[in-house]
């Protein structure tokens, strides 16, 4: 199957400052790429879709200049969050799909603490 | 917005017995995934179901489509240590994005 990494698998950071992650898919080209917030025992919620070449699509709810979304390449998609604080606290997961529509591959995920 | 809940929200069953979660939308979906997360990881997809009423099998675990598009469930025979984890429907109206379900978190009992 395909395979997506994200680094760092856990980052721990002060609050204010910005911090970077990166998902990426191995052996395949993904023109569009999901972003994901998981608390404790809950679900997926879908942030953003991530789009090669072009903005992304922000949920509703979510900050676009809090959450810095890029995909330069067909591989490679980074989420800046921005000025974080404790509440940006959380469980960060990327994911693409093969083909538009289909299965998605998910990244082992971020867990971002925010002291 | 659209909304996809699950049901129930915790399971537990004693090895060997069965277990089934349900998945419900209040819009008429295109196509429904299911994925499966064990603690500590990632969701790992299961299968797709398109067609209304559709239903498909994977050794002991069943996937049903409503025939309204609405709704869908997973129904796991003799339940073994290995299902530990939660399990999430994922569901689209038509766009590429998915909306996951709330997930049923299901513990098995030896």
């Amino acid at each position: 199957g395909a395979v997506v990494s994200q680094h760092p698998s856990r980052v721990i950071c002060k609050s204010g400052t910005s911090v970077k992650i990166e998902c990426r898919s191995l052996d395949f080209q993904a023109t569009t790429m999901f972003w994901y917030r998981q608390f404790p025992k809950q679900s997926l919620m879908l942030m953003a879709t991530s789009n090669e070449g072009s903005k992304a699509t922000y949920e509703q709810g979510v900050e676009k200049d809090k959450f810095l979304i890029n995909h330069a390449s067909l591989t490679l998609s980074t989420l800046t969050v921005t000025s974080a604080h404790p509440e940006d606290s959380s469980f960060y997961i990327c994911s693409a799909p093969l083909i538009a529509g289909s299965e998605q591959y998910f990244g082992p995920g971020t867990r971002l603490t925010v002291t | 917005g659209q909304q996809v809940m699950q049901i129930p929200q915790y399971q537990h069953v004693q090895e060997g017995e069965d277990f089934t979660t349900y998945c419900n939308s209040s819009t008429t979906l295109s196509n429904i995934q299911w994925y499966k997360q064990r603690p500590g990881g990632h969701p790992v997809f299961l299968i797709q179901l398109v067609k209304s009423g559709e239903v498909k099998k994977q050794k002991r675990l069943t996937f049903q489509f409503g025939e309204a598009k609405k709704n869908s469930s997973l129904h796991i025979t003799a339940t073994q240590t290995t299902d530990v984890g939660t399990y999430f429907c994922a569901a689209t109206s038509g766009t590429y994005k998915y909306i996951f379900g709330t997930g049923t978190r299901l513990k098995v009992l030896a």
